[in-house]
């Protein structure tokens, strides 16, 4: 099945620790994302790349760290640095729009299933 | 970051009913998506809207793409148990490298 996984599920972390988040494609997607979800609240954008080997920055990147060495993965490092880091985080993929003339819906995001990350 | 304004943040509403929510933006969009996420999950696309005007279905859902480009609106019409959820609007600009912005969610809760 063509998808996106994020593992694992559940994570608890003790403060002052790092952390990795993992997620996979499979869908040959270019372009991936990370984003938080607080309680309550909506989706903001942690880091996102749009071409193996490059990222950059999204609204919310102090605190956290990326790396794109393959197409189908984009793992997402929570640091010690990061003052809130309980939350809620989604990856997406996207097919991407680096090509001229490309549809509209290459930017349509698809999301995995989440990883709630608890720090006690 | 901006996020979009989604209205109403809650509702309750009983099975049957139809259901309408809006998203509005103080900035130009050129694509509008809209997301429903279950507790503990993922979002997950509903519908995609790219002109100015548009509307498209999805079985019970419609959504319009306001003619402004600042503002889109869901509609669900005979709502069921299962629509239950958060109901998330987005908007792109395809200048801005592929960024979505999400609006703050409207919670739904249907009654038998």
């Amino acid at each position: 099945d063509g998808g996106i996984t994020q593992s694992p599920k559940y994570l608890f972390r003790k403060e002052g620790q790092n952390v990795t988040l993992s997620c996979e494609q499979n869908l040959n997607h270019d372009a991936m994302y990370w984003y938080r979800q607080d309680p309550g609240q909506g989706l903001r954008l942690i880091y996102y790349s749009q071409i193996v080997n490059d990222f950059q920055k999204g609204d919310i990147a102090e605190g956290y760290s990326v790396s794109r060495e393959k197409k189908e993965s984009f793992p997402l490092t929570v640091t010690s640095a990061q003052k809130n880091p309980t939350a809620f985080y989604l990856c997406a993929s996207s097919m991407g729009v680096r090509l001229a003339g490309a549809p509209s819906s290459y930017n349509e995001q698809f999301f995995g299933p989440g990883t709630r990350l608890t720090v006690l | 970051g901006q996020q979009l304004n989604q209205s109403p943040q809650s509702m309750f509403i009983q099975e049957g009913e139809d259901v309408s929510m809006n998203c509005t933006s103080s900035s130009i969009f050129n694509t509008w998506l809209w997301y429903k996420q279950d507790p503990g999950e993922g979002p997950v696309l509903l519908i995609a809207l790219y002109k100015a005007g548009e509307l498209t279905s999805n079985g019970r859902l419609t959504a319009q793409f306001g003619i402004t480009r600042k503002d889109s609106f869901l509609n669900i019409s005979a709502s069921i148990p299962s629509d239950v959820g958060i109901y998330f609007c987005a908007g792109l600009n395809t200048g801005t490298a592929s960024k979505l912005t999400f609006g703050t969610g409207t919670r739904l809760q249907v009654t038998l």
